[in-house]
């Protein structure tokens, strides 16, 4: 069974609009992580935010924010004034277990994101 | 300088040869892992180092063998290449179990098995 379900295969957005991106989970662990990376037409995998399950706040890094429903298993990645830049697939990833377990990421099938001029 | 550096970004090699995917990292971590993302973009672990220990080894065909000389370096050797081995292989590190959440990718590398 899927770990991580992200529903939007592809998504447009206006530049200087907010948008947001789909992200559940599904784990029994208590103590998890949840990541969104980055990976533009040229490849790379950028690191974007983390939250842990038991941080109280929503993550917060810049322009992105991952709005963090933890009854819902939901961990969706808020985009504030879209650039032309931000035109990617964005993953959404989880690692089971605590921190001081030995990482081992799932990643979610990815969302394609366009930024219209 | 490159945090995670990976060589070569570009493979083509014919189907039953060997070839190796060299990674490298200078951010001091000491886990480092292998993934594959395929054509539909889906990545997957392969393997994870840490201290040049193997620690997780997912279903991979026994022709994948990753090899640790020292915590810094993480190489992959595939033998006798098969089409379906088409893909991009990305390394990673972080700092491990105890802190940074996050993961460290290198460039990928884009090997096409024809």
């Amino acid at each position: 069974a899927q770990k991580i379900t992200q529903t939007q295969p592809g998504m447009f957005v206006q530049e200087k609009e907010a948008v947001t991106l789909d992200c559940t989970y599904d784990t029994s662990d208590p103590s998890y992580g949840l990541f969104w990376y980055k990976q533009p037409s040229s490849g790379e995998m950028i690191f974007l935010i983390y939250q842990g399950s038991y941080d109280q706040q929503n993550a917060t890094e810049g322009r992105y924010s991952l709005n963090f429903q933890k009854a819902r298993k939901s961990a969706n990645l808020v985009i504030s004034a879209s650039q032309l830049g931000d035109s990617a697939m964005y993953f959404c990833a989880m690692r089971e277990g605590p921190k001081t377990s030995y990482d081992k990421v799932i990643f979610g099938p990815g969302t394609s994101l366009s930024v219209i001029p | 300088d490159t945090a995670v550096s990976q060589t070569p970004k570009y493979l083509v090699t014919q189907m039953g040869n060997d070839k190796s995917i060299k990674c490298e990292q200078n951010l001091g971590h000491d886990t480092m892992y292998w993934y594959k993302q395929d054509s539909k973009k889906f990545l997957k672990i392969m393997f994870s180092y840490n201290n040049k220990e193997l620690i997780i080894n997912e279903t991979v065909p026994n022709r994948f063998s990753p090899k640790s000389p020292d915590k810094a370096h993480l190489n992959l050797h595939i033998n006798s290449l098969e089409l379906g081995d088409s893909a991009v292989y990305f390394c990673a590190s972080s700092q491990g179990p105890l802190s940074g959440p996050e993961a460290f990718f290198g460039q990928g590398t884009r090997l096409t098995v024809v």
